[in-house]
């Protein structure tokens, strides 16, 4: 079965530093990877996606993702944190009708 | 401009009574769902549609019900048999059209708070 694992249920950083967000998968996944983000009461938005055509991928935002097959893992990085950054980020799969989404990491930015 | 509406962004009702929750996309995409929210569970699937008048139960389809009569509705019933409704509920739809990544769009939520 395919899983998704974003490690640490909250991340939290401050204004202007390096935001690293993690996720793994596992080897069964489809070659499709997807990062959203959440902003309080509000629908799921699509941050970035891996098709294969490209290991580093860039998003919205300023957010860029590098899928690491070796390590199989699809992190997410922004070079300088921003408060408007603070939400809920979900790493998924693609490729098939039933998507497999991660718990979830809440970004928390101190001023 | 495309998207996905939900109506209405809260809803209040008593236990016992059954209540629906609308979801429309004008994206021309076959394939539609329902997801629901609570806090630091993630999302998870209750519902999902490939094509008009067919679907399938997700994870935690118990206490749900839904219909399929138009490709771009799929209305979401919580039943009086749904032990906690309260949460958060998510429509989204993807295109299913060949071989693709079938990325999800959401729409904005709906707000269910049972008393």
């Amino acid at each position: 079965a395919q899983s998704v694992t974003q490690l640490g249920s909250h991340v939290s950083v401050s204004e202007g530093a390096l935001v690293l967000l993690r996720c793994n998968y596992s080897s069964s996944v489809p070659p499709y990877l997807f990062w959203y983000v959440q902003y309080p009461n509000q629908g799921l938005q699509l941050l970035l996606k891996y098709t294969s055509a490209a290991t580093l991928v860039k998003g919205i935002n300023g957010f860029e993702a590098e899928f690491k097959k070796s390590e199989t893992s699809f992190h997410l990085t922004k070079p300088s944190a921003h408060m408007s950054d603070a939400a809920e980020y979900f790493c998924a799969t693609g490729g098939s009708y039933i998507p497999t989404f991660g718990r979830g990491t809440s970004l928390i930015v101190h001023p | 401009d495309g998207g996905i509406t939900q109506s209405p962004k809260y809803l209040f009702r008593k236990e016992g009574q059954n209540v629906t929750l609308s979801c429309e996309q004008n994206l021309n995409h076959d394939a539609m769902y329902w997801y629901r929210q609570d806090p630091g569970q993630g999302l998870r699937l209750i519902y999902y549609s490939q094509i008009v008048n067919d679907f399938q139960k997700g994870d935690i389809a118990e206490g749900y019900s839904v219909s399929r009569e138009k490709k771009e509705s799929f209305p979401l019933t919580v039943t009086s048999a749904q032990k906690n409704p309260t949460a958060f509920y998510l429509c989204a739809s993807s295109s299913s059209s060949g071989v693709g990544s079938y990325e999800q769009y959401f729409g904005p939520g709906t707000r269910l708070t049972v008393t």
